[in-house]
């Protein structure tokens, strides 16, 4: 069973870069595409990009220009950063295993992580 | 881009009855990227169909899922207890005016016990 946990800073200033790792268990990560997808409190999902094992990415054209995304095959993990973030990048933010090339979906999700932006 | 409008908001039903969800496409979507998740209170999404038919490992038979074009629609025929949460519509692909690759999400149906 494929297991995603999202760790890393759960509080980030203004102005200053939000920085996640997604580690992968019960599988490897290579060949598969990896997602983050983000949810303010008491709102609806937003899909970040994702990355495929190769370091090739997509990103959402909305995020794209503060966006970077990694992998580390050895290590079984992706991450993300968005920079210059603000109160609005205030959320829990999932990682997820990515099958839109065989069904279109996100199959496998991390618990989440709550990132508040705050100085 | 494509944006998925679910119906209604919320939706008021007892355990046994049968529940029928809507999205609603912008505009014409492949039906092998729509895909529907279920949403708990503090938890994470779980995919419940995709392929807007199929369902997913380990869920029920009672979900299913149809649909083609632009409207979709998730069915729950006989709601458990543990069948009350939110469920969002989402589907994958590319649209003008920026022809990315991406995932979009409807805005969410919220199933509540009646």
């Amino acid at each position: 069973q494929v297991q995603l946990q999202e760790s890393g800073p759960g509080l980030v200033k203004p102005s200053e870069t939000l920085s996640l790792t997604c580690t992968v268990s019960g599988g490897s990560i290579s060949s598969y595409y990896w997602s983050w997808i983000r949810q303010p409190a008491g709102k609806g999902l937003e899909w970040i990009g994702r990355i495929y094992t190769s370091g090739s990415t997509n990103y959402n054209p909305s995020l794209k220009s503060r966006v970077t995304m990694s992998v580390d095959t050895s290590k079984n993990q992706f991450s993300l950063k968005l920079s210059s973030v603000t109160a609005a990048d205030t959320a829990v933010y999932y990682c997820a295993r990515d099958r839109a090339y065989s069904s279109g979906s996100l199959d496998y999700w991390g618990q989440g992580t709550l990132v508040t932006v705050s100085s | 881009e494509i944006v998925l409008t679910q119906s209604p908001g919320t939706l008021s039903l007892s355990p046994g009855e049968r529940a029928t969800l809507s999205c609603r496409a912008s505009q014409s979507v492949s039906s092998s990227y729509l895909a529907w998740y279920q949403q708990k209170p503090g938890q994470a999404p779980r995919l419940l169909i995709y392929g807007a038919s199929s369902r997913a490992t380990g869920i029920p038979d009672r979900f299913s899922g149809s649909g083609s074009g632009t409207d979709f629609t998730l069915t729950i025929s006989r709601l458990e207890p543990e069948d009350f949460a939110v469920y969002y519509c989402q589907q994958y692909g590319s649209s003008p005016p920026v022809q990315t690759e991406r995932y979009t999400f409807g805005q969410g149906t919220k199933l509540e016990i009646k």
